[in-house]
Order: structure tokens, then sequence, then C-alpha cells
């Protein structure tokens, strides 16, 4: 069955380090999306990529970075600039394309990061 | 600037009761989409519907429905003769624009359903 695959369901970090989640999706889709949740604020932009070799930032872009070096893999790293990392991540995917509307956004399962 | 607005932070019933999601969405654009997503504990969200802003028509999906009004900015979500298994958190999101999958998310809300 295809969908999107994150990984580690739950991870913990010290202060000061970097982290790295994933993301691989096997739907044939050309973008990925990377939200973060947090109790009672919804879910809020981090990055997104329309094509391979190419992101732009989303509302809460800092303290984070993206690559997108494969059509099937989005991975988001966590750096130690970023303030409060502690939440609830999610990947996404759509067709992309454009041209006759929103498409559907696919999600993954999601990663915890806790940091300690 | 685009806006939603889920004013019910969380909602308890009594399995077979009725329910309404309250939507209010502010936007600029005179073409865009509405969903609905529901995020069972698992965690994953799952797509419920998707409405554009020429189809004013309400939709039925089972014991889903839902009530799109432009004249008041509102697209709500009802659940008829609730379950258990409804208890999750719904979002209600908007499109940025009309060639983008860049969704706006209302905070949600979390429906429990007691037996």
């Amino acid at each position: 069955d295809g969908g999107i695959t994150q990984s580690p369901k739950y991870l913990f970090r010290k202060e000061g380090q970097n982290v790295t989640l994933s993301c691989e999706q096997n739907l044939n889709h050309d973008a990925m999306y990377w939200y973060r949740q947090d109790p009672g604020q919804g879910l809020r932009l981090i990055y997104y990529s329309q094509i391979v070799n190419d992101f732009q930032k989303g509302d809460i872009a800092e303290g984070y970075s993206v690559s997108r070096e494969k059509k099937e893999s989005f991975p988001l790293t966590v750096t130690s600039a970023q303030k409060n990392p502690t939440a609830f991540y999610l990947c996404a995917s759509t067709p992309g394309g454009g041209g006759s509307g929103a498409n559907v956004l696919t999600f993954g399962a999601g990663s915890r990061l806790t940091v300690l | 600037a685009q806006k939603v607005t889920q004013a019910q932070t969380e909602i308890s019933v009594v399995e077979k009761e009725d329910v309404t999601l309250d939507c209010v969405y502010e936007t600029r654009d005179t073409t865009y989409y509405l969903f609905w997503y529901k995020q069972p504990p698992s965690g994953e969200l799952v797509f419920l519907i998707r409405r554009n802003s020429f189809d004013e028509q309400n939709e039925i999906s089972g014991r889903y429905s839902w009530n799109f009004q432009k004249s008041t900015s509102s697209f709500n979500f009802t659940i008829t003769a609730s379950q258990v298994v409804d208890s999750a958190v719904y979002f209600c999101a908007l499109s940025e624009g009309v060639n983008t999958d860049k969704l706006i998310f209302g905070t949600g809300t979390r429906l429990q359903v007691f037996p």
C-alpha cells in the first residue's frame, strides 16, 4: 500500500543536539511538507518542497533545516537553534502541480520529539 | 490575512448524540478550498472532505454532513448518532490560494464520545 512513513515515532534529545526526522513516501508525489503540532495551536508549516532539489520556508522555519535530494525523501533536521523543539511533527505529501486547485494532503503518522 | 477559527476547544457527548463542530474562516480570495481532517489518537491526520468556494451544496456521507455557507464564512461539520470511534481531534483547514496545496489549519476541536 502506498503511504508516508515517518521515523522514529518517538525521539528524545538532549538540549544542544541536532536531530533528524525521516519522512519517506511511495506515492510518487512531487510535493512534500513538514508541519509542527503543539497542543492547542493546530498545525503550522515548517518547510515544503514542490520538486526535487528545491524547498521553501514555511511560517516557522527558524531552527530547522531540510533537504530534498530524492523525490521519495524529505528529512527534517531540528537544530540546536530551535528554542522550543518539543512537539509532534507531521510530514505530508501531495501530487503537486497545482492548476486544478488544492490537492488533498496525505499525512504520515508523525514523530514526537521530546527535549530533555 | 487568511485565518481559520475553531472556537470549540473540546466537546464531550454521549454515544448516539448528534454533534456539530464549528469552523469559521477568513480569506480575501474569491476561489479557495476548505477541508476537514480527523486526527485519531494514533496521530495521523485522515482526510474527510474538500469543498471549493463555488460549491455551496451541503454534503452528506453516512453519519457525516457538512454545511458550507459563504454568507457567514462557515463550514460546519455534523456527526449524527455519534460513536465512540468518532473520538478524535478534528481540524478545519483553508487553502492559501488556488494553485497551492499549502493549508492554513484551525486549532482543532477535540471530540470525546462516551459510551
